[in-house]
């Protein structure tokens, strides 16, 4: 159990376009999910932290209005990169945690993540 | 604040040999300590976790760590190493906001 998904695994898309990434909790309800991005040979950088049905706490350095985050319901959350730039280049992976999950407390659950190329 | 030291970005044993991956943290409260394996491309896997409880945990794969408050460390091990276990290995600490704060991670070479 405890399963999370992402789509798409890959995407390529061109400067200045805009780039959704969805992020679903498959078995469980994700009341808290949270986005990474990970540079090469990099550890996870924490971006933002959504609860379904509020708006995301972005951690500090990142642009809320670059990464729109949504967390409409207790199973999808979607990132997107408005205006996308080679810098935004990246791999980004979601995570989900909440009551339901096969977990003991504070234990998330990572989505396979999604590699942006920005040409 | 909270930090993870993970000693060694690059460790390389061979097929069958002991596997230590270090990881030292850094904590005001009690904190709960989780190691993840990250294969190429993929998202993370949880390994074993400590939250409370006894202090040497059993994880997938055979691997498996124990906390020490006394060192504020929290060692991964494995007997015997596989081919299979190649991958990226991350330290991750706690401390009950639900923010996660990872180590940077060691990647694991496994030699035939």
């Amino acid at each position: 159990g405890a399963v999370v998904s992402q789509h798409p695994s890959r995407v390529i898309c061109k400067s200045g376009t805009s780039v959704k990434i969805e992020c679903r909790s498959l078995d469980f309800q994700a009341t808290t999910m949270f986005w990474y991005r990970q540079f090469p040979k990099q550890s996870l950088m924490l971006m933002a932290t959504s609860n379904e049905g509020s708006k995301a706490t972005y951690e500090q350095g990142v642009e809320k209005d670059k990464f729109l985050i949504n967390h409409a319901s207790l199973t999808l959350s979607t990132l997107t990169v408005t205006s996308a730039h080679p810098e935004d280049s990246s791999f980004y992976i979601c995570s989900g945690t909440g009551p339901g999950a096969v977990s003991s407390y504070n234990e998330q659950f990572f989505g396979p993540g999604t590699r942006l190329t920005v040409l | 604040a909270q930090s993870v030291t993970q000693l060694g970005s690059h460790v390389s044993v061979s097929e069958g040999a002991l596997v230590l991956l270090r990881c030292n943290y850094s904590s005001s409260v009690p904190p709960y300590l989780f190691w993840y394996v990250q294969y190429p491309n993929q998202g993370l896997q949880l390994l074993l976790k400590y939250t409370t409880g006894a202090t040497l945990v059993k994880g997938i794969n055979g691997f498996e760590a124990e906390f020490k408050k006394s060192e504020t460390s929290f060692h991964l091990t494995k007997p015997s190493a596989h081919m299979s276990d190649a991958a990226e290995y991350f330290c991750a600490v706690d401390t009950g906001g639900f923010k996660t704060i990872f180590g940077a991670g060691t990647r694991l070479f496994v030699k035939a």
